[in-house]
Order: C-alpha cells, then structure tokens, then sequence
C-alpha cells in the first residue's frame, strides 16, 4: 500500500490568507487527488494533479481559489486562497495507480479552521 | 449525477456481525471500495471489489456484491469496541469520469 503524509497536519488561519498543504507519497503514482471533507459530510473531490500539466478542477472549483501543483509523480500541493470561515473543512490527498492497481489511498489529511 | 447511498447510522454488540449496506446507480461501476474512518484520521481502504466478482472475504470482513440491484454490503464479523468509526463505500465508474463516488458514511458504534 501506498504511504502518504501530508504537512500540515492541522492549521488555524486568518481570513483572506492563504495555506499551501504539500502531500508527499513514498513511491510513484499513476494519478493523485485532492479532497474536501467538510464537518461531518462525506468527501468532494476538488481536482485531479496532474503531473506536468494543469490540474483538472471539478464543478464548483477553481484555480484561482485551489491552484494545485504536481512537479513529479510522487510529490503535489493545494493550495487554499484567500480562505473565508466557509473553507474550515478537512483537506485529503488521495492516490491511486501503485503498481498499476486501483486501489486508491488517502492521506491522513490537514485540518484547516479558518477564523 | 451518480449517486451512491447508505444508512446513516448502525449500532451493534461487541462480538456480533455487523453488516453495512450501500446502494449506488452508476451501471458501468467497475470496482466498489469500502473505506474506514476513525476520529481525526484520515480513510482507511479496508477493502475493495472488482464489479464482475460477487464475494470477497479478507479476514473479518466479507463484502456481498448484487450488481443486478446494484447494491453492495460490508460484513464484519466478531465486531469489536475498535470497529467503531464511520465506514464510507465508493464506485469507481465510467459515469463520473473514472473518479471516486463517495457515499455519506455510516456511523457504526460498537457497545460492549
């Protein structure tokens, strides 16, 4: 199974700021995710990274609010701008493609509280 | 858009089967994964089913696939106070692009 960590692991910010969580993977993968697990609700996926391209947004996501990064197949970061208190959710990296199965794997994910 | 559905919420004995039922619509699933969540943790991929397969026992778990009603459930067996958490069931289908489809979770408490 993969293994995935995530910085940080939790954050209290200040509205209008920004936070750029790194998720690192201990082997390379086919495809890497980004989710949002608001309180208490199941998970929405944001975007998929893509290595070396533009990431690939989800209906209600933008890249100028969740602009993500993916410089090589084991390595990507979200980041969340200019948060408002309606962003306080948790932020998960997923993966899938080790071995070229499709199991798919999640981060321990970041805990952002924005006041 | 695809949906995929569950109970909200399952309590059980310690030492009883717990069973965990999930329903979903997307017709081209090709795999339906069961994941587990405890408090302040990230998921858990406990287990996971190709569509064409209609049973799959790993240890304590045994998942139940009926792709004519579309329907998929997670059996844990000997439950113990360590299963209680939120366990989520997700499609993997044509439908929705060959991304997860997340169900809203089922609350399992496990009373000793």
């Amino acid at each position: 199974s993969a293994v995935i960590s995530q910085k940080p692991s939790r954050d209290i910010c200040q509205r209008g700021t920004s936070l750029t969580i790194q998720c690192q993977v201990d082997s390379q993968v086919t495809m890497m995710f980004w989710y949002r697990q608001q309180p208490g609700q199941s998970l929405t996926l944001i975007a998929t990274a893509n290595q070396g391209s533009e990431a690939t947004y989800e209906s209600g996501f933008v890249i100028d609010k969740f602009p993500i990064s993916r410089p090589n197949l084991t390595f990507s970061t979200l980041t969340v701008s200019n948060m408002s208190p309606e962003d306080s959710s948790i932020y998960l990296c997923s993966v899938m493609g080790q071995g070229g199965t499709y199991e798919q794997y999640f981060g321990p994910g970041t805990r952002l509280t924005v006041t | 858009g695809e949906d995929v559905e569950q109970s909200l919420f399952l309590s059980v004995r310690e030492g009883d089967s717990s069973v965990i039922n999930c329903t979903y619509t997307d017709s081209s699933s090709t795999y339906l994964y069961w994941y587990k969540q405890e408090p302040g943790a990230g998921l858990q991929l406990l287990t996971y089913i190709f569509s064409n397969m209609d049973m799959k026992q790993d240890q304590r778990l045994t998942v139940l696939l009926n792709k004519k009603d579309k329907h998929l459930s997670l059996r844990i067996a000997d439950t113990q106070t360590g299963d209680s958490a939120i366990y989520f069931c997700a499609e993997l289908g044509a439908a929705a692009g060959n991304k997860l489809t997340f169900g809203g979770g089922t609350r399992v408490l496990v009373k000793p």
